[in-house]
């Protein structure tokens, strides 16, 4: 079975300055890999994903994430932190199962907040 | 990307009452979707994949009767908690993905959320 690791429950970081939320995953074969941003009260925002190819992901809002399949991380990386970005940050895993197969596994989320 | 939105966004209920929440998507097909829910300052639980055309899968502790899924067409899939209680409080949010592959590199989108709160 798939697992998803997210260490720190939070992350503080100052406004400008570059931010990273970790990430960790187990998985069998090739892994399917996706950040999501949640806000308050609100339903989760796809960032990003990491299918195959180019180890280095650019997303959306200026975030980027590397695939690193010796270390199985998928660290979520921004250069310059906003005020805007603070919010809850899933990192979620799908191995490939075979068409039709969709069901996501989270890790437990990682709050950042950047410090004004 | 996907849009996928969910009505109501919040409901308060009386215990023992039945509450329905609806979920679509507004600009593509989904022959899947899936329910989930959040306890407070927790992850998102996979409670069942809502099928279009055929019946719900549970996962496993979660009551079939008591969390009934209705995947009526390509767009809509209702998740109906019925004589709620209490403990039911919750966030619940359905998700569905946007088949551009066909497979599990498709991205799944997720709706805003409906906070349930059964007095």
């Amino acid at each position: 079975a798939q697992s998803v690791a997210q260490p720190e429950d939070q992350v503080n970081v100052a406004e400008g300055n570059p931010l990273t939320v970790k990430c960790t995953y187990s998985v069998s074969g090739n892994p399917y890999l996706f950040w999501y941003v949640q806000y308050p009260n609100r339903g989760l925002q796809f960032l990003l994903k990491y299918i195959t190819g180019d180890n280095l992901v650019k997303g959306s809002y200026g975030f980027e994430a590397e695939f690193n399949k010796s270390q199985t991380s998928f660290h979520l990386k921004k250069p310059s932190a906003l005020v805007s970005d603070s919010a809850l940050y899933f990192c979620a895993v799908r191995p490939y199962s075979g068409a039709g197969s969709y069901q996501l596994t989270f890790g437990k989320g990682t709050k950042l907040s950047v410090i004004p | 990307g996907a849009v996928v939105s969910q009505h109501p966004s919040r409901v308060i209920c009386k215990s023992g009452t039945s509450v329905k929440i609806e979920c679509r998507s507004l600009d593509f097909q989904a022959t899947t979707m899936f329910w989930y829910r959040q306890f407070p300052k927790q992850s998102l639980m996979l409670m069942a994949t809502s099928n279009e055309g055929s019946k719900a899968t549970y996962e496993q502790g979660v009551e079939k009767d008591k969390f009934l899924i209705n995947h009526a067409s390509l767009t809509l899939s209702t998740l109906t908690v019925t004589s709620a209680h209490p403990e039911d409080s919750s966030f619940y949010i359905c998700s569905a993905p946007e088949r551009i592959s066909g497979g599990p590199a498709d991205t799944q989108y997720f709706g805003p959320g409906t906070r349930l709160t059964v007095l």
